[in-house]
């Protein structure tokens, strides 16, 4: 599969802090999505991202797909305890269909 | 409208046997994925359906693992035989079609002792 660079692997932030996590491919994508998941659950779907340069927000949430087409990244704006989980970027390439994650970024928030 | 389904939420083996997961997409789409997810780990894909054909496998452990999308709707996932090292979160996945947002289900934890 794709390799995806997922960054940082961990944060501890204090609630009201922003949060920004990044993603790099080795290849160009066409579709770079953002879920989180918690505890015995499946991930969740954020946000997707289907150009390249565009911004989108859902919330608090705001991502890009950046302009070279192989990197996106997710910032939370003023965290709350509920923020906690692991975020995982997600991307698809024009060439081989798959749908590949990064490794996640776990973010934990201190109230 | 309701998510992706999947069953069993969790199952304990022994190693050597064998088992078997279902999944049930949303209503309507084309696209199935099913992923196997270590502790720790992000998703790692093992096969991708369009509709009932294959549309990527090569992660799939073929030796050991067979995934079947007969009527194009649901999907069954099989491990035979199981090895400790097949511990891991299965899921699933739906999407209208290729590139398009995927919905996952819970997953099935699998246990192997």
């Amino acid at each position: 599969g794709q390799q995806l660079n997922q960054s940082p692997q961990s944060m501890f932030i204090q609630e009201g802090e922003d949060v920004s996590m990044n993603c790099t491919s080795s290849s160009i994508f066409n579709t770079w999505l953002w879920y989180k998941q918690e505890p015995g659950e499946g991930p969740v779907l954020l946000i997707a991202l289907y150009k390249a340069g565009e911004l989108t927000s859902n919330g608090r949430l705001t991502a890009q797909f950046g302009i070279t087409r192989k990197d996106s990244f997710l910032n939370i704006s003023a965290s709350i305890p509920s923020d906690v989980g692991i975020y995982f970027c997600a991307g698809q390439d024009g060439n081989d269909y798959k749908l590949s994650f990064g490794a996640g970024t776990t973010v934990t928030v201190r109230a | 409208e309701a998510g992706v389904a999947q069953s069993p939420r969790y199952k304990i083996i022994e190693k050597r046997q064998s088992v078997a997961f279902w999944c049930n997409p949303i209503s309507g789409h084309a696209t199935l994925y099913w992923y196997q997810q270590i502790l720790g780990q992000g998703p790692k894909l093992l096969i991708q359906f369009q509709n009932n054909g294959v549309v990527d496998d090569s992660q799939l452990p073929k030796d050991r693992f067979s995934a079947e999308r007969l009527k194009g709707v649901d999907s069954t996932l099989k491990i035979q035989p199981a090895k400790l090292e097949d511990s891991a979160v299965y899921l699933c996945a739906s999407s209208l079609g290729t590139w398009i947002e995927a919905f996952f289900g819970q997953g099935t934890r699998l246990t192997v002792v």
